[in-house]
């Protein structure tokens, strides 16, 4: 049983490439989210998925989409990354939207040159 | 709207001494409040949460945290600090709309604790 795993661990861009985080659970939930964390402001919520076949709007979506691709996995895509989307990214999942208990996977440190 | 604030950007207690890292909060309606830890280059790991009844929340690794609803404050403690305690704390809170949906999940800033040997 591994959690919630993700994939790259790390990833350096130049300016207006693209490139798709991969995140999936294996404990069989229902929702799916994605956060970013950068210093001294916590985690804010890029996009989520309440259950397979759904996705919304967090607090920051500019810049980003996301693919519920099944109920194992969900993904994030920046279409032309920018400098100021360098952070750590994180993905989790919890048994449904609410009051549930998120779990995080490792994270992607990703740097925009 | 809802929000945490995490007062302390710092905490720094030594090995074996009790230890505290502030949260309070602010939602409309009942909170519910979570803490989690974020070791070094790791995720974020949930240590407990509070949803109704007893105000004292047992959690993981001897955590501990208390709710207080006139204060608005949901405080993480442990009686004994150990080395390995050193880490990276988030507070988070949600409630519930009057549609009985949830909102997000809302992240105070974190609290860098140290413990010194």
């Amino acid at each position: 049983n591994a959690g919630v795993t993700q994939t790259p661990k790390f990833q350096v861009l130049k300016t207006g490439q693209s490139m798709t985080l991969q995140c999936a659970q294996d404990m069989n939930h229902n929702s799916m989210y994605w956060y970013r964390q950068d210093p001294g402001m916590g985690l804010r919520l890029i996009y989520y998925s309440a259950s397979e076949g759904t996705t919304d709007k967090g607090e920051v979506p500019n810049g980003y989409n996301v693919s519920r691709l099944n109920k194992r996995e969900f993904s994030l895509r920046l279409e032309s990354a920018a400098p100021s989307q360098t952070s750590v990214y994180f993905c989790a999942s919890s048994v449904n939207r609410g009051t549930d208990t998120q779990y995080f996977g490792p994270g992607t440190r990703l740097t925009v040159l | 709207a809802q929000s945490v604030a995490q007062p302390e950007d710092q905490v720094k207690v030594a090995e074996g001494n009790p230890l505290t890292v502030k949260c309070t909060y602010s939602v409309s309606g009942n909170p519910y409040l979570f803490w989690y830890v974020q070791y070094p280059n790791r995720g974020l790991q949930f240590l407990l949460k509070y949803i109704t009844g007893d105000n004292l929340v047992k959690g993981s690794y001897g955590f501990e945290a208390e709710f207080n609803k006139s204060q608005t404050s949901f405080h993480l403690k442990k009686p004994s600090a150990l080395v390995s305690d050193s880490a990276l704390y988030f507070c988070a809170v949600t409630s519930l709309i009057s549609s009985g949906s949830a909102r997000q999940l809302t992240f105070g800033s974190g609290t860098q604790l140290t413990v010194l040997p």
